[in-house]
């Protein structure tokens, strides 16, 4: 089956810095991969997706970029701010029918 | 108007009990999810339902038993609760397809078995 994995673990950064998180996944026929941003105490939920026929995406300060040969995705925040802080997971499926998510970050913006 | 919803929010019990969970989307999705997330805030999925119908069983002891009697809800039930059942329970739906969109996570139900 399909293998999430995601890098770093933990992320601080200065507000205002940029912040990158890492994932590969192993089954070339995922097609799908949505990034979730989960803050303390509440529910994961979508902040940008991407699917396989699209390099990149971007949305205002966050962009994701999918290399399918090399099977990783990247998730970018410009200008972080404090309220950025959360753990953030991506996640693989195949046309939506399971996802296999990665372990999260946890990101940490320092004012 | 919530498009995925659980109760209870939170649960406390006792060891050796026995609870249910319930979740509900009006989303008109065909698959819903239950997953586990413990303190290292890993999501583990536990059973995946397309269409009431059971399509993953990860390794999930017994004790835990999913039931869905239509395709807005999906329900767990956990027998004989352990100290390690502690966790958030979240609930999940998704609409698989050729335009696949993300899943919509419940509320979590914060499970604590003392």
């Amino acid at each position: 089956g399909e293998n999430v994995e995601q890098h770093p673990s933990t992320l601080s950064v200065q507000e205002g810095d940029s912040a990158v998180i890492k994932c590969t996944y192993s089954d070339s026929a995922s097609n799908y991969f949505p990034w979730y941003k989960q803050e303390l105490g509440k529910r994961p939920q979508l902040i940008i997706d991407i699917r396989s026929n699209v390099g990149e995406k971007k949305d205002q300060r966050i962009a994701v970029t999918l290399n399918k040969t090399a099977k990783h995705f990247s998730l970018h925040i410009t200008e972080t701010q404090p309220e950025d802080s959360a753990v953030y997971f991506c996640a693989a499926s195949i046309m939506g029918n399971q996802f296999y998510f990665g372990t999260g970050t946890s990101l940490t913006v320092i004012p | 108007d919530t498009a995925v919803s659980q109760t209870p929010k939170y649960l406390v019990t006792q060891m050796g009990n026995d609870k249910s969970i319930k979740c509900e989307q009006n989303l008109g999705h065909d698959t819903m999810y239950w997953y586990k997330q413990d303190s290292k805030k890993f999501l583990k999925i536990m059973f995946s339902y397309n269409n009431k119908e059971l399509i993953i069983n990860e390794t999930v002891p017994n004790r835990f038993s999913p039931k869905s009697p239509d395709k807005a809800h999906l329900n767990l039930h956990i027998n004989s609760l352990e100290l390690g059942d502690s966790a958030v329970y979240f609930c999940a739906s998704s609409q698989p397809g050729l335009r696949a969109e993300t899943q919509y996570f419940g509320p979590g139900t914060r499970l604590l078995v003392l």
